[in-house]
């Protein structure tokens, strides 16, 4: 198993497009999350699934964001009408069920808005 | 709530110095502790966790860190830099999302920089 795989890594769009970026976590593991990171600041947390179930969802999560897991294999988040501010890193994690276990993190999309 | 604390965003030592990377955690409920190191466009790897029992945590690479209690703290030390570990150091506590997941809460990391 290669780990966690995020794609793109780097992603540059103008301010209104939508963008969508795609996790793939380890292959045995069920639970998945997505984190937010901007420059000098540590991860945020933004969404969890479990398998396909979308369990929990920060505040950081605006209506402009979605995020899905079909089939409790891949995810995908998507960012609807970009703004600058949406720039960061986009990582994503995954962990086996089981409590305080630990989460792989994937190498990350960067976003970047103009 | 919970939240962390990383006292020092950058810290410089010289090869073969003690490294101590300071971190603070608030906590309602027993904490789950984590450090994680972050090398540049690369992901987050973990270095060590606490979660019951010995207070004295051993991690990857030489690095350990203790718990304490009644200080609130989880430093992360290191006897002896070495220059392969300039990198960014985040602390994490769990935080509680309901009964089946838990998510991490960070702290602004510590940037750890080694000179010769």
């Amino acid at each position: 198993d290669t780990g966690v795989s995020q794609d793109p890594r780097h992603k540059i769009t103008k301010r209104g497009q939508n963008v969508t970026f795609r996790c793939d976590p380890i292959s045995e593991h069920n639970r998945l999350y997505w984190y937010r990171q901007t420059l000098g600041q540590g991860p945020e947390f933004l969404t969890y699934f479990q398998n396909e179930a979308q369990l929990e969802k920060s505040r950081l999560l605006s209506d402009r964001f979605s995020a899905e897991r079909p089939k409790g294999s891949f995810s995908t988040l998507e960012i609807q009408r970009t703004e600058q501010g949406d720039s960061a890193m986009y990582l994503c994690a995954s962990s086996l069920e089981g409590t305080y276990t630990e989460a792989f993190f994937g190498q990350g999309t960067r976003l970047t808005v103009v | 709530a919970q939240s962390v604390t990383q006292l020092g965003s950058h810290v410089s030592v010289s090869e073969g110095a003690l490294v101590l990377l300071r971190c603070n955690y608030s906590s309602s409920v027993p904490p789950y502790l984590f450090w994680y190191v972050q090398y540049p466009n690369q992901g987050l790897q973990l270095l060590l966790k606490y979660t019951t029992g010995a207070t004295l945590v051993k991690g990857i690479n030489g690095f350990e860190a203790e718990f304490k209690k009644s200080e609130t703290s989880f430093h992360l030390t290191k006897p002896s830099a070495h220059m392969s570990d300039a990198a960014e150091y985040f602390c994490a506590v769990s935080g509680s999302l309901n009964q089946a997941g838990t998510a991490l809460i960070f702290g602004k990391g510590t940037t750890l920089s080694v000179s010769s």
